[in-house]
């Protein structure tokens, strides 16, 4: 069965520091890739999304970079973070176009 | 911007009675999907309803589209206390990945 991990759960940084959070995908090959932002109470919006190894598309313009190193592996970066960047990072994969996102369990990042 | 907007923002009802979120969207859509997120965790997907459909039915699950009213409603009956939850509606639309843009949501909950 498909599984997707997801870590730290939580992290707290200050100002200024880099940040690299990891997401993996197992029991799938080639799935589309995705990474959305939470804030507190409020819908997910989608930063990045990646359809394979290398290919990535950014959806807003913001302090952040991904990457797909492998074909299951994303990583969501920043080499300074900002105190706007806090909230719920959430990475979902897609197995099939146009089909359901299955979804991590999301890192709680506070900026300090 | 194509973001669905639910309605109302928090519903509060007791158990055993039914629940109705309702969805809106601005474009053309491909589908449209329900998920579901407890508290800090990720969103599960509920159900996924196409374009060309207009309800479907998942257990105590019931979603309705209008199209032509770019409109949707996700029905739960017979509701318990472990559907206390946010409530999601994402619209699809394709342009290489799938791209789901989600509402704020709808905070439900139910009272024993």
């Amino acid at each position: 069965s498909q599984t997707i991990h997801q870590w730290p759960a939580t992290l707290v940084q200050p100002v200024g520091s880099p940040l690299s959070l990891e997401c993996t995908v197992e029991g799938t090959s080639n799935p589309n890739l995705y990474w959305y932002r939470q804030a507190a109470g409020r819908g997910l919006q989608l930063l990045f999304y990646s359809v394979g190894i290398g290919q990535i598309s950014s959806e807003v313009p913001q302090n952040l970079s991904a990457s797909r190193p492998q074909d299951r592996q994303f990583i969501l970066s920043s080499k300074k973070l900002l105190l706007s960047d806090s909230g719920f990072y959430l990475c979902a994969w897609e197995g099939v176009s146009r089909s359901p996102l299955h979804f991590g369990n999301g890192t709680r990042l506070t900026v300090t | 911007s194509q973001q669905g907007e639910e309605d109302p923002q928090a519903l509060s009802i007791q158990e055993g009675e039914n629940a109705t979120m309702n969805c809106s969207y601005k474009t053309s859509i491909n589908n449209l999907q329900w998920y579901r997120q407890n508290s800090g965790r990720g969103l599960v997907h509920l159900i996924l309803i196409r374009s060309n459909e207009r309800e479907k039915h998942s257990g105590r699950l019931r979603v309705t589209l209008d199209t032509s009213k770019k409109s949707s409603s996700l029905l739960i009956t017979a509701s318990r206390a472990a559907d206390t939850a946010s409530y999601f509606c994402a619209t699809g639309y394709l342009q290489g990945a799938q791209k789901l843009v989600f509402g704020q949501g709808t905070r439900l909950t139910i009272n024993p």
